[in-house]
């Protein structure tokens, strides 16, 4: 079955940059979503169609997929944005639009 | 606003069945797909089920295939699981999420949102 492949966890500091990775072999011609959770809360979209921000989602949540990486880029990070974020994709059939990577603990030191 | 309300969760042995039950609101539910995706605690999320707007068209992770049955009921705005032959390993939170679609001329692709708040399932002797 396709696999998505996330680092457990990236640390950073306050306002520095933090990048999430989201590694698929399909990657290339499928697009990345990305989704924020916070503890006992449902998962939010923060990113779709690789780049696409929805409303309400501030600018310094930026994405991004170069062959078979997506990216989560978050500029600026502050305190809230302390979070599990996962990504969702397609295998290159599309036979399995809907599978999720395992996840990433962002810790903001 | 929108909204997706889950209910039906709790506490069941292995082998007995649940229903789950999901309200929404604030948008056209029948024009839209509707989907469960469940997460085992302290584990990443796992599509389980998905439905087309007038249930014409179902699918099944694996996992709980011949097992689970997911249906809608337009009229009431309300998407259903009915949960058979339950094992420790479906022990987690439901989601019921609502899909998103788009086809342009960069490709298609579809997502998952909003998303409930989930409800509890432990399957547990």
């Amino acid at each position: 079955s396709y696999e998505l492949t996330q680092p457990p966890s990236v640390s950073v500091s306050p306002g520095q940059t933090a990048r999430i990775i989201c590694s698929g072999d399909a990657l290339p011609i499928q697009f990345a979503y990305w989704y924020q959770q916070k503890p006992g809360q449902a998962p939010v979209l923060v990113i779709y169609r690789d780049t696409e921000r929805p409303s309400g989602i501030p600018e310094r949540f930026s994405g991004s997929s170069s062959g078979t990486i997506a990216t989560l880029t978050i500029s600026g990070v502050q305190a809230e944005d302390e979070a599990d974020y996962h990504c969702q994709s397609a295998d290159s059939s599309g036979t399995s639009p809907w599978v999720f990577g395992g996840g990433t603990k962002l810790t903001v030191l | 606003e929108l909204q997706l309300v889950e209910s039906g969760g709790g506490l069941e042995q292995p082998g007995r069945s649940l229903r789950l039950s999901c309200a929404a609101s604030g948008f056209n539910f029948d024009d839209f797909a509707m989907h469960w995706v469940r997460q085992a605690p302290g584990k990443g999320l796992e599509w389980v089920s998905g439905l087309s707007w007038n249930s014409d068209a179902k699918g099944y992770a694996d996992s709980v295939k011949g097992r689970f049955t997911i249906s809608r009921d337009n009229a009431k705005n309300s998407l259903f699981l009915q949960m058979n032959s339950l094992r420790p390993e479906d022990t987690a939170f439901y989601f019921c999420v609502r899909e998103m679609t788009s086809n342009t001329s960069s490709g298609a692709g579809s997502w998952f949102d909003p998303w409930g708040r989930g409800t509890l399932v432990t399957v547990s002797s």
